[in-house]
């Protein structure tokens, strides 16, 4: 039973690089959700999706972006990787009409 | 502004002492709310939630949490605290897709 499955677990870049952040979840939730966590804080709401072909911007998507073509697979791209998007990213999946989310165990990324 | 907050980032407690974790939300209406607890290196997991309904509610791993609305609160309670408690607690509220976190609750224990 993997739950929400994220890849890879670390990365280092170079400012201007882009990478894509992989996220797949095999519970047939419509739901998924990118968030951000930096030290110190809580985490941030990038992107989140309702369904395939159906993406919205949450709290801080500068710098991101997302696509959802399958039910399964929710992937973030970074296009020109920058110091301030170094953090720890966590995808996250639900039902619909069920708030509580299903977490992944987060990517952590680092851009020197 | 919407917005959740934990005034307590960092709390020691010896193991077999009651916890308490505190959280207040600024909400327009009242949202939905959460407790996960997050474990070094890894994803959070759901502690509990309220939808509606009985103010008090059960959670996982012995935690309960009371929602008073009058106080736009939802503290995180345990009587008895073992040391695997030991964990970064978030207290989250959400109203439809919108779900805010706190900043998090660091929480020790002391054998």
């Amino acid at each position: 039973n993997a739950g929400v499955t994220q890849t890879p677990k670390f990365r280092i870049l170079k400012i201007g690089q882009s990478m894509t952040l992989q996220c797949t979840q095999d519970m047939n939730h419509n739901y998924m959700y990118w968030y951000r966590q930096d030290p110190g804080m809580g985490l941030k709401l990038i992107y989140y999706s309702v369904g395939a072909g159906i993406t919205d911007k949450g709290e801080v998507p500068n710098g991101y972006n997302v696509s959802r073509s399958t039910t399964e697979d929710f992937p973030l791209r970074l296009e020109l990787a920058a110091p301030s998007q170094t953090s720890v990213y966590f995808c996250a999946s639900s039902s619909p009409g069920d708030q509580p989310q299903h977490f992944g165990d987060g990517t952590r990324l680092s851009i020197l | 502004a919407q917005s959740v907050t934990q005034p307590d980032i960092h709390i020691t407690v010896s193991e077999g002492a009651s916890l308490e974790l505190r959280c207040n939300y600024s909400y327009g209406a009242t949202p939905y709310l959460f407790w996960y607890v997050q474990s070094p290196g890894q994803g959070l997991q759901l502690l509990l939630k309220y939808f509606s309904g009985d103010t008090l509610v059960q959670g996982i791993k012995g935690f309960e949490a009371e929602f008073k609305r009058s106080q736009s609160s939802f503290n995180l309670r345990k009587p008895s605290v073992h040391w695997s408690d030991a964990a970064e607690y978030f207290c989250a509220v959400a109203i439809n897709n919108d779900m805010r976190f706190g900043a998090g609750t660091r929480l020790t224990v002391k054998p």
